[in-house]
């Protein structure tokens, strides 16, 4: 099992700020198969950016992720108001499919 | 657009089993997609707890194998999940979604549904 290990656990920032996620993985994520997830009190969780490095529909560019191998990053480049939340990265090379901890986000 | 949605009872006595179904709209079980299973215990963190082909085919995730059944209805769009000799430890909001063919992962995701296991 892939265990996915995210940094920091907390990251206090205000709007405008850049943040930087980390998530660092126990093995290789092949084909880099690594997915970023945003949720919001009350709501499902929303994917973000998969394979790596790719947007999904509708994401804004202000999201962008990097890495391979085992350690990959999340990076918005300015925080809007609405992008405060917990994010989660997600393998989904080989099974179990396994989740980090999650990085909460939170106004400073 | 696909949207999913979870529909079962809210509460399950311990040692029983709860019963989920997700129904799909918008779009076909039958696609080239992997039907999972997700759930997030309250304040915690999220658990895949599996997914199925509309061939059946299943993967689980070991820590809850010997537990859990997943099955597919074509006819009704839906597919299910069952845990068996449920604990308090199995209470969570559970969440179905899809895993997209190919590299995209779980593009899309129900609202969830929070079952709580107590007596």
């Amino acid at each position: 099992e892939i265990v996915l290990t995210q940094s920091p656990g907390t990251l206090s920032l205000s709007p405008g700020e850049r943040a930087t996620l980390s998530c660092r993985a126990s093995q290789i994520v092949s084909s880099s198969y690594l997915a970023w997830y945003q949720q919001k009190p009350g709501q499902a969780p929303r994917l973000l950016i998969y394979g790596a490095s790719s947007r999904a529909t509708g994401i804004p560019d202000r999201f962008s992720g990097s890495g391979s191998g085992t350690d990959f990053t999340l990076t918005i480049s300015r925080l809007e108001p609405e992008d405060f939340a917990v994010y989660y990265c997600q393998q989904y090379a080989s099974s179990p499919l396994t989740f980090g901890g999650g990085t909460k986000v939170e106004i400073k | 657009q696909v949207q999913l949605q979870e529909s079962g009872p809210g509460l399950v006595k311990p040692s029983g089993t709860l019963s989920l179904t997700c129904d799909v709209s918008g779009g076909s079980i039958s696609s080239s997609n992997w039907w999972t299973w997700v759930r997030q215990p309250p304040g915690k963190g999220l658990e895949w707890i599996g997914e199925i082909y509309h061939s059946g085919g299943t993967n689980y995730n070991p820590s809850l194998r010997s537990r859990v059944t997943m099955s597919v209805d074509k006819s009704k769009n839906q597919f299910s999940l069952k845990l068996t000799s449920v604990t308090a430890a199995d209470t969570a909001m559970y969440y179905c979604a899809r895993k997209s063919s190919g590299p995209i992962a779980l593009d899309y995701w129900g609202q969830g549904t929070l079952v709580t296991v107590s007596s």
